[in-house]
């Protein structure tokens, strides 16, 4: 089966922009969650959505939301991007939360 | 959400056996503990999990301490594809998110 798709890959941004990731989980999987991995910080969760509604929240500042969609898709954003969110962005997809979860390629934002 | 120690990197000669260690002193009695490894930014890869029991799959086993405060990691026999960033996490069953600490680097040389 499929695995868990990231787009973009790759992206630049300037200062001051936003810009929307998306992630398709595996077919049949419901809870989907994003991560953020920097080099000094490692990897942090951001948050997790399960049947469109937010499950838990990372420490991060309201300048990163997401949602999910009723196919279970999910977007997150990022407003007034900072320098600080260069970053790989990790989206990982379960079934239900429970038991492993796949983990896509990530997205590779550079805030310029 | 409980917290877990790794040694920061560890080597292993190729076709040895590479044994992981992790504390979670604090875990609690709903939380498993989760192994995954990342090569070189890529998305982490999951290896194994537990909850009590010592578990064995085609990649790895995982010997948990009857405390639960400890386990260990053990690829039988390391190839040098298992050079990898591995994380020890702990988490209760039903939520997708997990708390990455540092890692164990491991480096598998011939």
């Amino acid at each position: 089966k499929a695995g868990v798709t990231q787009t973009p890959r790759y992206l630049i941004k300037t200062r001051g922009q936003q810009v929307t990731l998306s992630c398709s989980p595996i077919s049949g999987h419901r809870s989907v969650s994003w991560y953020q991995q920097t080099p000094g910080q490692g990897l942090q969760f951001l948050f997790e959505y399960f049947s469109e509604t937010q499950r838990n929240k990372g420490n991060f500042p309201g300048r990163f939301s997401g949602r999910q969609f009723s196919n279970s898709r999910s977007e997150m954003n990022v407003s007034t991007l900072e320098l600080g969110d260069s970053a790989l962005y990790l989206c990982a997809s379960s079934f239900e939360g429970i038991g492993e979860l796949f983990f896509g390629e990530g997205s590779r934002l550079t805030v310029l | 959400d409980a917290k877990t120690t790794q040694p920061p990197s560890m080597d292993c000669a190729e076709g040895r056996a590479a044994n992981l260690p992790c504390n979670h002193s604090t875990i609690s009695g709903n939380e498993y503990v989760y192994w995954y490894r990342q090569i070189h930014s890529q998305g982490p890869q999951y290896i194994i999990h537990g909850l009590k029991n010592n578990e064995t799959n085609e990649m790895a086993s995982l010997i948990i301490t009857e405390d639960r405060k400890s386990s260990t990691l053990i690829l039988p026999h390391a190839t040098l594809r298992d050079t990898a960033v591995y994380y020890c996490i702990v988490r209760p069953s039903n939520t997708g998110k997990l708390i990455f600490g540092q890692g164990t680097t491991l480096q598998v040389k011939p």
